[in-house]
């Protein structure tokens, strides 16, 4: 069975600070997908990424990036310089082969300017 | 981009009325639709998943009775609450899937709240 953890239930920092979201996986599959979600008060979800599990590279995409390491199971999220505006809750979840889409239990983030 | 679209966004009934939540694709087909809930704080949970033109399947706990889905085009899929109860409210959303390979697209979700 297929399975996501996200260890922080909730994460406090002060602005400009980089914070890392930890995710770890579970799947039998060896074809699977893994996603980041942003959830913010409004509670319309805001895709963010979504990777392959035979593409292990590093992606960059402004103050984001994401760590994907196969050999930990582990998908993390990094914010750069974070920003008020990067309060919300953050999902990581994983589809495989039933296409179903299983999330982690999400971790707050919460920027103090 | 692929929009996914949920009406109504909010709704309030009494305890034992039902309410159909419909979810659409507005510029695609979805090969599937997945129904979550979510209730304040927590996570997205699978409710089901549907296929268009066949039954849907229901995960493990979530009562089929209660919650009919009936997804009759590719494009739409609804969520009937039946009899609904105050412990029913709660946030739930859909997804669309463009296959396994695809994407998946959520719509914006809708709050129920049962008096």
């Amino acid at each position: 069975a297929q399975k996501v953890t996200q260890a922080q239930t909730e994460i406090s920092v002060v602005e400009k600070e980089d914070v890392t979201l930890d995710c770890v996986y579970e799947t039998r599959d060896t074809t699977y997908y893994l996603f980041w979600y942003k959830q913010p008060p409004s509670g319309e979800l805001v895709f963010l990424i979504r990777r392959n599990s035979f593409d292990e590279q590093n992606e960059i995409s402004g103050r984001y990036s994401w760590n994907f390491q196969k050999s930990t199971s582990s998908f993390n999220f990094t914010i750069t310089a974070s920003q008020v505006v990067d309060s919300a809750v953050y999902f990581c979840a994983l589809s495989d082969n039933t296409d179903k889409l299983i999330f982690g239990t999400g971790t707050r983030l919460q920027v103090f300017p | 981009g692929a929009v996914v679209s949920q009406h109504p966004s909010r709704v309030i009934c009494k305890s034992g009325t039902s309410v159909k939540i419909e979810c659409r694709s507005l510029d695609f087909q979805a090969t599937t639709m997945f129904w979550y809930r979510q209730f304040p704080k927590k996570s997205l949970m699978l409710m089901a998943t549907s296929n268009e033109g066949s039954k849907a399947t229901y995960e493990q706990g979530v009562e089929k009775d209660k919650f009919l889905i009936n997804h009759a085009s590719l494009t739409l899929s609804t969520l009937t609450v039946t009899s609904a109860h105050p412990e029913d409210s709660s946030f739930y959303i859909c997804s669309a899937s463009t296959g396994l390979a695809g994407g998946k697209y959520f719509g914006p979700g809708t709050r129920l709240l049962v008096l």
